[in-house]
């Protein structure tokens, strides 16, 4: 079945910093990957997401990058927040099931 | 996107009794899942919630402890049943608008097994 590893689990950069997560898959027939934001005490939410036939995505200060052919796709947020500080987890679909990483930490410091 | 709630949002259970958790939606969707949360950990799958048949569960999961009800598109429970401390998690039910798209979560539901 599918695996999925993400990395690094802990994340600490300064406030005005570019942070990068990474997560690679095993599966070559996974065709969406959507990246979450959990937030301590709530949900899980989207915050973007990729599909197999784009290379990458932006949408304001962040970006995620798909590379298919090594089966691993990145986030980068720019310009950190204190408000940024979550957990992030990817995940990976193909078919009917999505498996979600183990998630990072990220810790923005003002 | 989909407006997903959940009952109750936490409770302090004793070993050996059950809990029934609710997730109800705002709009029929075919696909609802059911996740449990360990504090720090990531999502793991517990079932699949499908509407007119039986759940389809995960490796480590079985039906008798963790029975699930699907009785239309909107509506689900998960029940836990003769809780032990190792249960105490976060449950988190979600739903895809469209099979295989972007999963929209509940709330939570946060359970301590004393």
């Amino acid at each position: 079945g599918e695996n999925v590893e993400q990395h690094p689990s802990t994340l600490s950069v300064q406030e005005g910093d570019s942070a990068v997560i990474k997560c690679t898959y095993s599966d070559s027939a996974s065709n969406y990957f959507p990246w979450y934001k959990q937030e301590l005490g709530k949900r899980p939410q989207l915050i973007i997401d990729i599909r197999s036939n784009v290379g990458e995505k932006k949408d304001q200060r962040i970006a995620v990058t798909l590379n298919k052919t090594a089966k691993h796709f990145s986030l980068h947020i720019t310009e950190t927040q204190p408000e940024d500080s979550a957990v992030y987890f990817c995940a990976v679909t193909g078919g009917f099931k999505t498996i979600f990483g183990a998630g990072t930490r990220l810790f923005v410091k003002a | 996107s989909a407006v997903i709630s959940q009952k109750p949002s936490r409770d302090i259970c004793q070993r050996g009794t059950s809990l029934t958790i609710q997730c109800q939606v705002d709009s029929q969707v075919t696909m609802m899942f059911w996740y449990r949360q360990q504090p720090g950990q990531s999502l793991t799958l517990i079932a699949t919630a499908n509407q007119g048949s039986e759940a389809t569960y995960e490796s480590g999961f079985v039906i008798d402890k963790f029975p699930i009800s699907r009785p239309n598109l909107t509506f689900s429970t998960l029940t836990v049943s003769n809780m032990s401390p190792e249960d105490s998690s976060i449950y988190l039910c979600s739903v895809e608008l469209r099979v295989g798209d972007t999963q929209y979560f509940g709330p939570g539901t946060r359970l301590t097994v004393l």
